[in-house]
């Protein structure tokens, strides 16, 4: 089974400021990686996939980046309705594998 | 508009049963994958099961196979996840999502206690 590891577990950060997420695969996983948002009480939303792309209707102060075993959320400019926990999955081998979670707080 | 709508949650004793129903909307269900995932009291996301466009395929994790199963009524637009011999280690939210790779929509999804 492929570890996914999100670092830090935590993150505050102040309104317009940028955050960065890490995300790392135990092995390669090519660019089979997806992060997604998380609120309480909400569906998880999806962010980007292909490591890059961003999904239908995201913002473009989401991006993607990374390739193989290490992997980028970046939010930049973070609005107060970003305050989430954001988690990343590989999905180049079964079975699919979630990291822990990054918490962002604004 | 795309609509996943997940029920059947609750409270169910260890070693019980439930049985999950996902009713879909806004896209052809019949031409997608569809899979649940599971979030734990304070855990991250979990994922549990996936099963092909036509249900010919699932797939499980360890933690659960043999003892849940993963199935699908394209006539219905319906995703259900039968659980049986449940356990405390069981209970979550479960999600209802369309794909795998990645799950591009998911439901509000139910929650499952499994308690004495």
């Amino acid at each position: 089974e492929i570890v996914m590891t999100q670092s830090p577990a935590t993150l505050s950060v102040s309104p317009g400021e940028r955050a960065t997420l890490s995300c790392r695969a135990s092995q390669s996983v090519s660019s089979s990686l997806a992060w997604y948002q998380a609120k309480p009480g909400q569906a998880p939303r999806l962010l980007i996939y292909g490591a890059s792309n961003r999904a239908t209707g995201i913002p473009a102060r989401f991006s993607g980046s990374g390739s193989g075993t290490e992997f980028t959320l970046t939010i930049s400019s973070l609005q107060s309705d970003d305050s989430a926990v954001y988690f990343c999955q590989q999905y180049s081998y079964w079975p699919l594998t979630f990291g822990g979670g990054t918490k962002v707080e604004i | 508009e795309v609509e996943l709508l997940e029920s059947g949650g609750g409270l169910v004793q260890p070693g019980g049963s439930l049985r999950l129903s996902c009713a879909a909307s806004g896209f052809t269900f019949s031409r997608f994958d569809m899979s649940w995932v599971r979030q734990a009291p304070g855990k991250g996301l979990q994922w549990v099961s996936t099963i092909s466009n036509s249900g010919e395929t699932t797939y499980y994790a360890d933690s659960v196979k043999g003892r849940f199963t993963i199935s699908r009524d394209s006539s219905k637009n319906t995703l259900f996840l039968q659980m049986s011999s449940l356990r405390a280690d069981d209970t979550a939210v479960y999600y209802c999502g369309k794909g795998w790779g990645p799950v591009d929509h998911w439901g509000q999804g139910t929650l499952v206690t499994v308690s004495s």
